[in-house]
């Protein structure tokens, strides 16, 4: 059964400590890695798409990563507005759906 | 630019009553669509998604039924809500013609009392 786990559930950084949000997946041929953050109460807001092994992309603080089993969202120098759940979600070579993960929710103190 | 809007945002109602949930899309056509419900520790369990005008395809079989009566429009129903229907429920969209990345709405809350 394709899966996809998201650790750790929980992390609280240090405003500026930098960290890393891992995702692994088991994918029937993967065919898309997607990052989103959630802000309580709100819908999921789109963050990256990977699609092959290597591939990195960022966006101000946040660098994302794939590899062939797992997925890094780096985090630099966190801000206390970068505090939110960050979700992780496949797609395997069969689905119109994402397989999403519970995600990872992040708490940065000034 | 495309914009998604679902209604209402909260809704309390008890056990036994119907639902209907409205998610909208705007700046684009023919997109792909999609209903979530997201439980506090469960992360999002995907419920139905179209493909067009008319089709639908059920993911969990449930209480619940889904309507897509014009290209841009996607309704969540129920006949009667259960307990168990509570939770936050979540509108998507994807472009036909593009990535795989979905877009999603604000939510709404849906508590059964």
């Amino acid at each position: 059964e394709d899966q996809v786990t998201q650790s750790p559930e929980a992390l609280r950084l240090q405003e500026g400590e930098s960290s890393s949000l891992n995702c692994s997946y088991t994918v029937s041929g993967l065919r898309g890695l997607f990052w989103y953050r959630q802000d309580p109460g709100k819908g999921p807001e789109f963050l990256f798409t990977l699609y092959s092994a290597g591939e990195e992309k960022e966006k101000e603080r946040l660098k994302a990563t794939l590899t062939k089993k797992e997925s890094f969202l780096h985090i630099t120098a966190p801000k206390p507005e970068d505090s939110a759940t960050y979700l992780c979600a496949a797609r395997n070579q069969a689905g119109t759906a994402l397989i999403f993960g519970k995600g990872t929710t992040l708490s940065v103190s000034s | 630019s495309q914009t998604i809007h679902q209604w209402p945002a909260t809704l309390v109602q008890p056990v036994g009553s119907p639902l209907s949930l409205e998610c909208t899309v705007e700046g684009t056509s023919n997109p792909n669509l999609y209903w979530y419900r997201q439980a506090a520790g469960r992360g999002l369990q995907l419920l139905f998604y179209s493909v067009g005008i008319g089709q639908i395809s059920s993911e969990v079989p449930q209480n619940l039924s889904a309507s897509r009566p014009q290209d841009r429009q996607f309704i969540l129903s129920s006949k009667k809500l259960l307990l168990s229907d509570s939770g936050f429920y979540l509108c998507a969209w994807r472009r036909l013609a593009g990535g795989w990345e979905q877009y999603f709405g604000p939510g709404t809350r849906l508590t059964v009392t």
